[in-house]
Protein backbone atom coordinates (compact mmCIF):
# COMPACT_ATOMS: atom_id res chain seq x y z
CA UNK A 1 0.00 0.00 0.00
CA UNK A 2 1.44 3.46 -0.26
CA UNK A 3 0.66 6.62 1.32
CA UNK A 4 -0.46 10.38 -0.01
CA UNK A 5 0.95 13.09 2.02
CA UNK A 6 -0.33 16.57 2.06
CA UNK A 7 1.03 19.73 4.23
CA UNK A 8 -1.18 19.97 6.95
CA UNK A 9 -2.28 23.61 6.53
CA UNK A 10 -1.51 26.63 4.29
CA UNK A 11 -3.01 29.85 4.68
CA UNK A 12 -2.66 33.13 2.02
CA UNK A 13 -4.77 36.28 2.00
CA UNK A 14 -7.72 37.15 -0.57
CA UNK A 15 -6.33 37.18 -4.22
CA UNK A 16 -3.33 35.43 -4.21
CA UNK A 17 -2.44 32.24 -5.36
CA UNK A 18 -1.92 29.05 -3.16
CA UNK A 19 -0.56 25.81 -4.30
CA UNK A 20 -1.20 22.67 -2.35
CA UNK A 21 0.63 19.16 -2.85
CA UNK A 22 0.09 15.86 -2.50
CA UNK A 23 3.13 13.36 -2.79
CA UNK A 24 2.54 9.48 -3.68
CA UNK A 25 4.63 7.31 -1.26
CA UNK A 26 5.69 4.20 -3.72
CA UNK A 27 4.16 3.67 -6.77
CA UNK A 28 4.15 6.49 -10.27
CA UNK A 29 1.64 9.35 -9.60
CA UNK A 30 0.82 9.20 -12.92
CA UNK A 31 -0.08 5.66 -12.84
CA UNK A 32 -4.02 6.48 -11.63
CA UNK A 33 -5.39 9.90 -11.84
CA UNK A 34 -5.81 12.01 -9.18
CA UNK A 35 -8.64 14.07 -7.95
CA UNK A 36 -9.29 16.70 -5.51
CA UNK A 37 -11.88 17.36 -2.89
CA UNK A 38 -13.12 20.27 -0.88
CA UNK A 39 -14.60 20.34 2.04
CA UNK A 40 -15.93 23.44 3.78
CA UNK A 41 -16.88 22.95 7.39
CA UNK A 42 -20.28 21.02 8.56
CA UNK A 43 -20.59 19.98 4.63
CA UNK A 44 -19.77 17.33 2.34
CA UNK A 45 -16.83 17.16 0.73
CA UNK A 46 -16.88 18.26 -3.18
CA UNK A 47 -15.35 17.40 -6.31
CA UNK A 48 -12.69 20.60 -7.56
CA UNK A 49 -10.50 18.78 -9.28
CA UNK A 50 -10.73 15.31 -11.27
CA UNK A 51 -8.70 13.01 -13.99
CA UNK A 52 -5.63 15.14 -12.45
CA UNK A 53 -7.05 18.25 -14.02
CA UNK A 54 -9.95 17.87 -15.25
CA UNK A 55 -12.86 20.50 -13.04
CA UNK A 56 -16.16 19.24 -12.98
CA UNK A 57 -19.45 21.31 -14.34
CA UNK A 58 -19.67 24.81 -11.66
CA UNK A 59 -15.59 24.62 -10.25
CA UNK A 60 -14.63 28.46 -11.56
CA UNK A 61 -11.25 28.05 -13.37
CA UNK A 62 -9.44 29.51 -10.27
CA UNK A 63 -9.34 25.61 -9.43
CA UNK A 64 -6.53 24.33 -11.18
CA UNK A 65 -4.80 20.62 -10.81
CA UNK A 66 -0.91 19.18 -12.36
CA UNK A 67 0.92 15.95 -11.83
CA UNK A 68 4.76 16.40 -11.67
CA UNK A 69 6.45 13.01 -12.35
CA UNK A 70 9.73 14.04 -11.30
CA UNK A 71 8.45 14.69 -7.61
CA UNK A 72 5.79 12.07 -7.54
CA UNK A 73 3.56 14.33 -6.43
CA UNK A 74 -0.08 16.36 -7.68
CA UNK A 75 -0.93 19.69 -7.05
CA UNK A 76 -3.82 22.03 -6.28
CA UNK A 77 -3.55 25.57 -7.15
CA UNK A 78 -6.08 28.02 -6.22
CA UNK A 79 -5.60 31.97 -7.94
CA UNK A 80 -8.29 34.73 -7.14
CA UNK A 81 -8.27 33.48 -3.52
CA UNK A 82 -11.26 33.94 -1.89
CA UNK A 83 -12.96 34.18 1.58
CA UNK A 84 -14.90 31.17 0.67
CA UNK A 85 -12.63 29.13 -0.85
CA UNK A 86 -11.25 28.31 3.15
CA UNK A 87 -11.34 24.62 3.74
CA UNK A 88 -10.09 21.29 4.10
CA UNK A 89 -8.62 19.70 0.41
CA UNK A 90 -8.09 16.29 0.14
CA UNK A 91 -6.19 14.43 -2.92
CA UNK A 92 -7.68 11.07 -3.77
CA UNK A 93 -6.21 8.41 -6.03
CA UNK A 94 -6.49 5.14 -6.20
CA UNK A 95 -4.41 1.63 -6.91
CA UNK A 96 -5.82 -2.12 -7.34
CA UNK A 97 -9.43 -1.56 -6.45
CA UNK A 98 -7.84 0.74 -3.47
CA UNK A 99 -8.71 4.09 -2.62
CA UNK A 100 -6.69 6.19 -1.08
CA UNK A 101 -6.88 9.63 0.28
CA UNK A 102 -4.23 11.96 1.38
CA UNK A 103 -4.71 13.15 5.22
CA UNK A 104 -6.06 16.49 3.90
CA UNK A 105 -4.75 20.24 3.98
CA UNK A 106 -6.39 23.20 5.88
CA UNK A 107 -6.67 26.27 3.56
CA UNK A 108 -7.07 29.77 5.67
CA UNK A 109 -7.57 32.51 3.95
CA UNK A 110 -7.09 35.39 5.93
CA UNK B 1 -31.36 15.76 -9.06
CA UNK B 2 -29.14 12.58 -8.32
CA UNK B 3 -29.66 12.26 -5.20
CA UNK B 4 -28.15 10.15 -1.88
CA UNK B 5 -30.21 10.03 1.16
CA UNK B 6 -28.70 8.49 3.67
CA UNK B 7 -30.14 7.17 6.93
CA UNK B 8 -30.25 9.25 9.83
CA UNK B 9 -27.67 9.37 13.10
CA UNK B 10 -27.53 6.11 15.32
CA UNK B 11 -26.09 6.10 19.26
CA UNK B 12 -25.03 2.55 19.84
CA UNK B 13 -23.67 0.71 22.95
CA UNK B 14 -20.16 -1.38 21.82
CA UNK B 15 -20.98 -4.62 21.12
CA UNK B 16 -24.28 -4.17 19.49
CA UNK B 17 -24.75 -4.30 15.20
CA UNK B 18 -26.04 -1.82 12.93
CA UNK B 19 -27.42 -1.48 9.36
CA UNK B 20 -27.23 2.37 7.61
CA UNK B 21 -28.25 3.06 4.57
CA UNK B 22 -27.88 5.48 1.26
CA UNK B 23 -30.79 5.76 -1.08
CA UNK B 24 -29.80 7.02 -4.47
CA UNK B 25 -32.46 8.85 -6.80
CA UNK B 26 -32.37 10.44 -10.24
CA UNK B 27 -30.17 7.89 -11.89
CA UNK B 28 -29.80 4.73 -12.78
CA UNK B 29 -29.03 2.82 -9.64
CA UNK B 30 -27.53 0.16 -10.96
CA UNK B 31 -24.79 1.69 -13.42
CA UNK B 32 -22.59 3.44 -10.96
CA UNK B 33 -20.26 2.12 -8.40
CA UNK B 34 -21.29 3.09 -4.74
CA UNK B 35 -18.52 3.72 -1.95
CA UNK B 36 -18.77 4.36 2.21
CA UNK B 37 -16.13 6.95 3.77
CA UNK B 38 -15.36 6.71 7.30
CA UNK B 39 -14.62 10.40 8.50
CA UNK B 40 -13.71 10.27 12.33
CA UNK B 41 -14.17 13.64 14.32
CA UNK B 42 -11.78 16.12 13.67
CA UNK B 43 -10.09 14.10 11.34
CA UNK B 44 -9.83 13.23 7.67
CA UNK B 45 -10.94 11.07 4.50
CA UNK B 46 -10.85 7.40 4.60
CA UNK B 47 -12.51 5.13 1.90
CA UNK B 48 -13.83 2.03 3.39
CA UNK B 49 -15.05 -0.17 0.53
CA UNK B 50 -17.55 0.11 -2.72
CA UNK B 51 -20.24 -2.21 -4.61
CA UNK B 52 -21.59 -2.26 -7.85
CA UNK B 53 -25.25 -2.44 -7.59
CA UNK B 54 -25.66 -4.36 -10.77
CA UNK B 55 -23.97 -7.35 -9.84
CA UNK B 56 -23.26 -6.25 -6.12
CA UNK B 57 -19.37 -6.81 -6.78
CA UNK B 58 -17.67 -5.51 -3.78
CA UNK B 59 -14.55 -3.85 -3.23
CA UNK B 60 -12.76 -2.84 0.94
CA UNK B 61 -10.09 -1.31 2.13
CA UNK B 62 -7.71 -3.46 3.51
CA UNK B 63 -8.26 -1.35 7.04
CA UNK B 64 -11.82 -2.10 6.93
CA UNK B 65 -11.67 -5.61 5.16
CA UNK B 66 -13.53 -8.20 7.47
CA UNK B 67 -14.48 -5.27 9.90
CA UNK B 68 -18.03 -3.95 8.11
CA UNK B 69 -19.86 -5.35 5.22
CA UNK B 70 -21.26 -3.40 2.59
CA UNK B 71 -24.50 -5.01 0.68
CA UNK B 72 -27.28 -3.54 -1.78
CA UNK B 73 -30.77 -3.85 -2.59
CA UNK B 74 -31.28 -2.93 -5.99
CA UNK B 75 -34.97 -2.85 -5.86
CA UNK B 76 -34.92 -0.62 -3.49
CA UNK B 77 -32.09 1.75 -4.94
CA UNK B 78 -30.43 1.42 -1.59
CA UNK B 79 -27.01 0.18 -0.59
CA UNK B 80 -25.93 -0.71 3.04
CA UNK B 81 -22.91 -0.54 5.51
CA UNK B 82 -23.31 -3.16 8.15
CA UNK B 83 -21.34 -3.56 11.37
CA UNK B 84 -21.89 -6.99 13.59
CA UNK B 85 -20.33 -5.55 16.66
CA UNK B 86 -19.74 -2.30 16.92
CA UNK B 87 -16.50 -0.80 18.75
CA UNK B 88 -16.32 2.87 20.44
CA UNK B 89 -13.54 3.31 17.72
CA UNK B 90 -16.35 3.13 15.08
CA UNK B 91 -17.99 6.46 16.08
CA UNK B 92 -17.57 8.49 12.91
CA UNK B 93 -19.60 10.39 10.29
CA UNK B 94 -20.28 7.93 6.96
CA UNK B 95 -20.68 9.30 3.74
CA UNK B 96 -21.64 7.10 0.63
CA UNK B 97 -20.79 8.30 -2.65
CA UNK B 98 -21.43 7.86 -6.15
CA UNK B 99 -18.72 6.87 -8.50
CA UNK B 100 -18.35 7.68 -12.23
CA UNK B 101 -14.96 8.64 -13.31
CA UNK B 102 -15.10 10.42 -9.68
CA UNK B 103 -16.92 10.83 -6.48
CA UNK B 104 -19.70 13.52 -8.00
CA UNK B 105 -22.09 13.03 -5.63
CA UNK B 106 -22.16 12.72 -1.70
CA UNK B 107 -24.83 11.78 0.61
CA UNK B 108 -24.92 14.74 3.56
CA UNK B 109 -23.64 11.78 6.01
CA UNK B 110 -24.74 9.48 8.71
CA UNK B 111 -23.63 10.33 12.18
CA UNK B 112 -22.25 6.89 14.34
CA UNK B 113 -22.09 7.80 18.12
CA UNK B 114 -20.76 4.20 19.93
CA UNK B 115 -20.45 4.89 23.66
CA UNK B 116 -21.30 2.72 26.90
Amino acid sequence: NFMLTQPHSVSESPGKTVTISCTRSSGGIASNYVQWYQQRPGSSPTCVIYEDNQRPSGVPDRFSGSVDRSSNSASLSISGLKTEDEADYYCQTYDYNNWVFGGGTKLTVL
Amino acid sequence: EVQLAQSGGEVKKPGESLRISCEGSGYSFISYWIGWVRQMPGKGLEWVGLIYPGDSATRYSPSFQDQVTISVDKSISTAYLQWRSLKASDSAIYYCVRESNYMDVWGKGTTVTVSS
